[in-house]
């Protein structure tokens, strides 16, 4: 079975820094999706940035990009020049064409003005 | 465009009671699924569907039961509610199983429920 996990639970960044968050996964598929989802206090679940495993470029969305590690499933997400409005829940997620997406435990990310 | 419509937004139960909880969609999206999220655990699948007349069981289905009659909707029952099922429930939809998957997923915007 796939397993994502998200070893902090919690993560602070002072306003216009960058911070990481990390996330490994588990699986035996070669090609499969992961993504990022941001859960703000609204609850609403947004997805921010997604990644192909069969594409060796890392994905970039503004000021959200991520260090894609395939031989070590690792897939961390980094937000530059954070901002108030960055602080939510994240979630990383996996999924293979034929499955389900499989969330992690979540990061709260807080941005300190 | 509505996207993914869930109601009610919360809700207060009874040990014992049933209740359903509605989740529409208006992309003509062929898969759909019900998770729960719990602190410290992500979101967990209860439940999904490929296409109407068809549902399977997630990780954590015991206590819920879905119908798929509709391409649009894809309602939850709880059918005797447990305190262990206060959560926060979300409906997702997406384009297909086996279709753009790099898409993701579209979510509600959430169900809290209490069971007291």
């Amino acid at each position: 079975a796939q397993t994502v996990t998200q070893s902090q639970p919690e993560m602070s960044v002072q306003e216009a820094e960058t911070v990481t968050l990390s996330c490994t996964y588990d699986t035996s598929e070669s090609d499969y999706y992961l993504f990022w989802y941001k859960q703000p206090p609204s609850r609403q679940m947004i997805l921010v940035i997604r990644q192909e495993a069969y594409k060796q470029q890392n994905a970039t969305e503004n000021r959200f990009s991520v260090n894609f590690q395939k031989a070590a499933k690792s897939f961390s997400l980094k937000i530059s020049d954070s901002q108030l409005g960055d602080a939510a829940m994240y979630f990383c997620a996996y999924k293979t064409s034929g499955s389900r997406l499989t969330f992690g435990e979540g990061t709260q990310l807080t941005v300190n003005p | 465009n509505a996207g993914v419509t869930q109601t009610p937004k919360f809700q207060v139960l009874k040990t014992g009671q049933s209740m359903t909880l509605q989740c529409a969609q208006d992309m003509n999206h062929e898969y759909m699924s019900w998770y729960r999220q719990d602190p410290g655990m992500g979101l967990r699948l209860i439940h999904y569907s490929v296409g109407a007349g068809i549902t399977d069981q997630g990780e954590v289905p015991n206590g819920y039961n879905v119908s798929r009659s509709t391409t649009e909707d894809f309602p939850l029952r709880l059918l005797s509610a447990a305190p262990s099922q206060t959560s926060v429930y979300f409906c997702a939809s997406s384009y297909s199983m086996y279709g753009p998957t790099a898409l993701g997923a579209f979510f509600g915007q959430g169900t809290r429920l209490t069971v007291v």
